[in-house]
């Protein structure tokens, strides 16, 4: 089966731009999930999705974090504006149902940098 | 609030011998248990999980609920085994089920 797609692999920008990150999940897939990953450190959950609803955003900053998955499809991740400590790699994740014991499947990640 | 700890950032074994990557949790509810691994160059991917009790590549982890502890194990390590692994816990009791991860351990398995 294809895996999860995510877009661009890599992005640098200046701090105070914005950017966008976009993920398409497994086919079928109702949970999707987007992750933070600092270097050194685990993913952190930003937020979950449950079809184009929100799950869970506790940790998301959301004065300058928004995330949509409007057909519950696809999602897209923006950032704006940019702080040096957004910098990381951002995973996006999907499964089938979002129940505790499922696998979550990953993308491949974005790497951002921010100057 | 979900926390797990991975006590060991680096972790070298020579190949042929046990391994055990440490994973300590702290969870006032009812904890599912899993570890994920990322190989060089690859995306991060389900190893195994505490429900399904079962050995996966070799490696097995047992749910200590007295030392909040799942330890992964590998009797005899091989050089493919080099990775960075993931403990990570979950509620399975109630609608919160988020992912939390720990820091992760970075095994290297020496020739």
């Amino acid at each position: 089966e294809a895996g999860v797609a995510q877009s661009p692999r890599y992005k640098i920008i200046e701090k105070r731009q914005s950017v966008a990150f976009w993920c398409n999940p497994i086919s079928g897939h109702a949970t999707l999930y987007w992750y933070q990953q600092i270097l050194g450190q685990g993913p952190k959950l930003l937020i979950q999705f449950q079809n184009n609803g929100v799950v869970d955003d506790s940790q998301l900053p959301k004065d300058r974090f928004s995330a949509e998955r409007l057909k519950g499809v696809d999602s897209t991740l923006k950032i704006q504006p940019a702080k040096l400590e957004d910098s990381a790699v951002y995973l996006c994740a999907s499964s089938f149902r979002g129940t505790w014991d499922e696998k979550l499947f990953f993308g491949s990640g974005t790497q951002l940098s921010v100057l | 609030a979900q926390r797990v700890t991975q006590p060991e950032k680096l972790l070298s074994v020579f190949k042929g011998a046990p391994v055990e990557l440490k994973c300590n949790y702290s969870y006032s509810g009812s904890p599912e248990l899993f570890w994920y691994v990322q190989y060089s160059r690859q995306r991060l991917q389900l190893l195994l999980r505490h429900i399904s009790r079962e050995s996966i590549k070799g490696f097995t982890a047992d749910l200590n609920k007295g030392e909040t502890s799942f330890h992964l194990k590998k009797p005899f390590a091989q050089e493919e085994d080099s990775a960075m692994y993931y403990c990570a816990l979950r509620d399975s009791g109630g609608s919160n089920y988020k992912l939390t991860f720990g820091k992760g351990t970075l095994l290297t398995v020496n020739p």
